[in-house]
C-alpha cells in the first residue's frame, strides 16, 4: 500500500492482559520502526527491523515486549502482562532505506 | 547523549502573520534532521529532511533551514489549516544509525 497501516486503532486491556498491535509497512519498504508516544509529544524508540531481521532493539523492555516482522505478514508488537504505564500511542513507521521514516496513524493502548 | 530542543512550546499566529519555529540540537554526529507535522489523533506526517549546514528545503508556505547547531521552520503567511504540532527529529552517529530522536514539538495555532 501507499500508506503505513496500523490495527487496531484503539485497544483497551486490563492490567496483566496481553496486547498485540499490527503494522503493515508501505509496499517495498524494507525497514520498520516502532515508537511509543507518551505524555503529549514524547517519542520513545522501541525496536527496528530490516526485512524480517531485528536491526536494533535497544529500546525494548525485553521482559514483556516482543516484536516480529515475518515475510508476507503484517509486523506485530506484543506486550505480555500489560501494566498501567504501557498506556500510550504506539506508532509504526517504515522506510525504503532506513533514512526518512513514514509513520502510520498509531494504535492507542489503554491499560485499566 | 543526543538532545533535541524545540521552541517555543506553543505559538499562536494570526492568519498571514509569518514566523519561525526553532529546533536546536546537541548530537554526536548528525546524519539527518527531519521535520514532521502531527495533527491531533494522527501520526507524524513527513515534511522535510536536511543533511548539512546551509541546506534549505521549501514546500508551499514552509521553508526549513539548517545550521551546525539548529534548524528553523519558517512559515510564510500561514493559514488556519497550518495549525498542528510541528516535530523535529534527528538521526545521529550514536546508538542505532537509524532510530530518530524527537524534540517535544511546537504546537502552532493559526487564527482566522
Amino acid at each position: 500500500g501507499e500508506e503505513v497501516a496500523q490495527t487496531p486503532k484503539h485497544l483497551v486491556r486490563g492490567e496483566g492482559q496481553k496486547a498485540k498491535l499490527y503494522c503493515a509497512p508501505i509496499k517495498g519498504h524494507s525497514y520498520v520502526f516502532w515508537y511509543q508516544q507518551v505524555l503529549k509529544n514524547e517519542f520513545k524508540f522501541l525496536i527496528s527491523f530490516q526485512n524480517e531481521n531485528v536491526f536494533d532493539e535497544t529500546g525494548m523492555p525485553k521482559e514483556r515486549f516482543s516484536a516480529k516482522c515475518l515475510p508476507n505478514s503484517p509486523c506485530s508488537l506484543e506486550i505480555q502482562a500489560t501494566k498501567l504505564e504501557d498506556s500510550a500511542v504506539y506508532f509504526c513507521a517504515s522506510s525504503p532505506n532506513g533514512d526518512t521514516q513514514y509513520f502510520g496513524p498509531g494504535t492507542r493502548l489503554t491499560v485499566l | 547523549e543526543d538532545q533535541v530542543t524545540q521552541s517555543p512550546e506553543a505559538l499562536r499566529l494570526q492568519e498571514g502573520e509569518s514566523s519561525s519555529l526553532n529546533c536546536s540540537y546537541t548530537v554526536s554526529g548528525l546524519r539527518g534532521l527531519f521535520w514532521y507535522r502531527q495533527d491531533p489523533g494522527k501520526g507524524p506526517e513527513f515534511l522535510f529532511t536536511l543533511y548539512s549546514a546551509g541546506e534549505e528545503k521549501e514546500k508551499e508556505r514552509l521553508k526549513a533551514t539548517l545550521t551546525k547547531k539548529e534548524s528553523f521552520l519558517h512559515i510564510t503567511a500561514p493559514k488556519p489549516e497550518d495549525s498542528a504540532t510541528y516535530l523535529c527529529a534527528v538521526r545521529t552517529l550514536s546508538g542505532s544509525a537509524r532510530q530518530l530522536t524527537f524534540g517535544s514539538g511546537t504546537q502552532l495555532t493559526v487564527l482566522p
